[in-house]
């Protein structure tokens, strides 16, 4: 069964720490993945994309990491501020239907 | 540039009564529609995809529908509601059917009680 699992499920830092998100999926075969920022009660925002090739993707203070070998991808963000506090989620795509496969998130806050 | 819009933001509903979310795209033409449901901690879930007019591929069973009645508008319907109905319905659009990046809806709460 195509699954995309996140840890930590919720995690709290203070401002200007790093932090490092985890996403394991056992969709197979694999397209591309995404991860997604959402702020409470708004829709989800792509943050980075990554395919099979593909192991690291950047994009400000956030960046993403991809194994497809251990099917393992991480989003690292550095010098966290308070407007990082949201919802992140990593979302995988099979190349065999429209679907993609969306893992529930972790819920990030920054606290001052 | 490309908006889309949802509405209403939030609604509260008895159980039984029928349902009219709609979601309408502006700045691009023959857009992929999509209807997720979020449930409180739980990942989104397809609902409803449609590639054009008319197309509407239903991913779960349920009791809602949807319906394409214009290039960029998106209707989530239902006869009757049920108390598991509650949750955050999210629209989303992309530009086409290679194109995967999703652009989403502000949502509406739906509250069933």
């Amino acid at each position: 069964k195509n699954q995309v699992e996140q840890s930590p499920q919720s995690l709290i830092i203070l401002e200007g720490k790093n932090c490092t998100l985890q996403c394991n999926y056992t969709v197979s075969p694999f397209s591309n993945l995404r991860w997604y920022k959402q702020d409470t009660g708004r829709g989800p925002v792509s943050l980075t994309i990554m395919t099979f090739s593909e192991n690291t993707k950047s994009n400000g203070r956030y960046t993403a990491t991809l194994d497809a070998d251990t099917k393992q991808s991480s989003l690292h963000i550095t010098a966290s501020q308070l407007s990082d506090s949201a919802s992140y989620i990593c979302v995988v795509r099979s190349p065999s239907n429209y679907q993609l496969i969306w893992g529930a998130g972790t819920k990030l806050i920054i606290k001052p | 540039s490309q908006t889309i819009h949802q509405w209403p933001a939030t609604l509260v509903q008895p159980v039984g009564s029928p349902l009219s979310l709609e979601c309408t795209v502006e700045g691009t033409s023959n857009p992929n529609l999509y209807w997720y449901r979020q449930a409180a901690g739980r990942g989104l879930q397809l609902l409803f995809y449609s590639v054009g007019i008319g197309q509407i591929s239903s991913e779960v069973p349920q009791n809602l529908s949807a319906s394409r009645p214009q290039d960029r508008q998106f209707i989530l319907s239902s006869k009757k509601l049920l108390l598991s109905d509650s949750g955050f319905y999210l629209c989303a659009w992309s530009p086409g059917a290679y194109q995967e990046t999703q652009y989403f809806g502000p949502g509406t709460r739906l509250l069933v009680l």
